[in-house]
């Protein structure tokens, strides 16, 4: 799986966009773009992927430029219960072998009033 | 109700304890995860089943060993439980159809303190 680079920190004021981008410069054609949030000691939780067009579900927005080599995740309205650790993952589907999941060290989104 | 459940959400044993953790799932998935997740470390697979006849190693399986009961449990034994497998254990599932095929989905976790 290709590797991945995002900001370890990051601050939004509530109520705003938090934008979180994400490199992966060395994605290959079969690799989504998956995004996972990690509340503080809560189970992983799933938000979005996609391949290589923008994405939207109720819960955000991902934006994938056209070369694929970096992403943003789009949080349209953040609120203090968005407070967590975003991880940006890339990985190819059914690979027949073990489909884990490699979490880097993320961005830690901390919403403020 | 979740769609993932662990139990026990804690638990304080002793070394030398074997301990067993439990998942159910009620999304109707045939692939089961467990990781286990340190400080400053991430997650890391443990063992994974692909179905009731699939059980594969992950990347850290010594000390561990697992029984997918039913499609919907999996069950994380620990053999005889030392200090280093203090950690906090993650099941997880994911489907293979679907536009969220493999997607996984994740437990509360189980907070495991070993003495």
């Amino acid at each position: 799986d290709a590797k991945t680079t995002q900001p370890p920190s990051m601050d939004c004021a509530e109520g705003r966009a938090a934008n979180l981008p994400c490199n992966h410069s060395t994605i290959s054609g079969n690799e989504y773009v998956y995004w996972y949030r990690q509340i503080h000691s809560q189970g992983p939780q799933y938000i979005i992927h996609g391949l290589k067009n923008n994405e939207t579900n109720e819960m955000a927005s991902l934006i994938i430029t056209e070369d694929r080599k970096s992403s943003t995740l789009i949080l349209p309205h953040a609120t203090l219960r968005d407070t967590a650790v975003y991880y940006c993952i890339v990985r190819a589907l059914n690979t027949g072998t073990a489909s884990k999941l490699t979490f880097g060290t993320g961005t830690r989104l901390q919403v403020t009033l | 109700d979740a769609d993932v459940t662990q139990t026990p959400r804690n638990r304080i044993t002793k070394t030398g304890k074997r301990i067993m953790l439990e998942c159910s799932q009620t999304k109707g998935h045939d692939r089961m995860y467990w990781y286990r997740q340190d400080p400053g470390l991430g997650l890391r697979l443990i063992y994974y089943s692909f179905d009731v006849k699939d059980i594969n190693k992950g990347e850290i399986s010594d000390g561990y060993s697992v029984s997918r009961q039913a499609q919907a449990k999996f069950s994380l034994s620990l053999e005889s439980a030392i200090p280093n497998q203090t950690a906090l254990y993650f099941c997880a599932t994911s489907g293979t159809s679907g536009t969220l095929v493999d997607t996984q989905y994740f437990g509360p976790g189980t907070r495991l303190t070993v003495l």
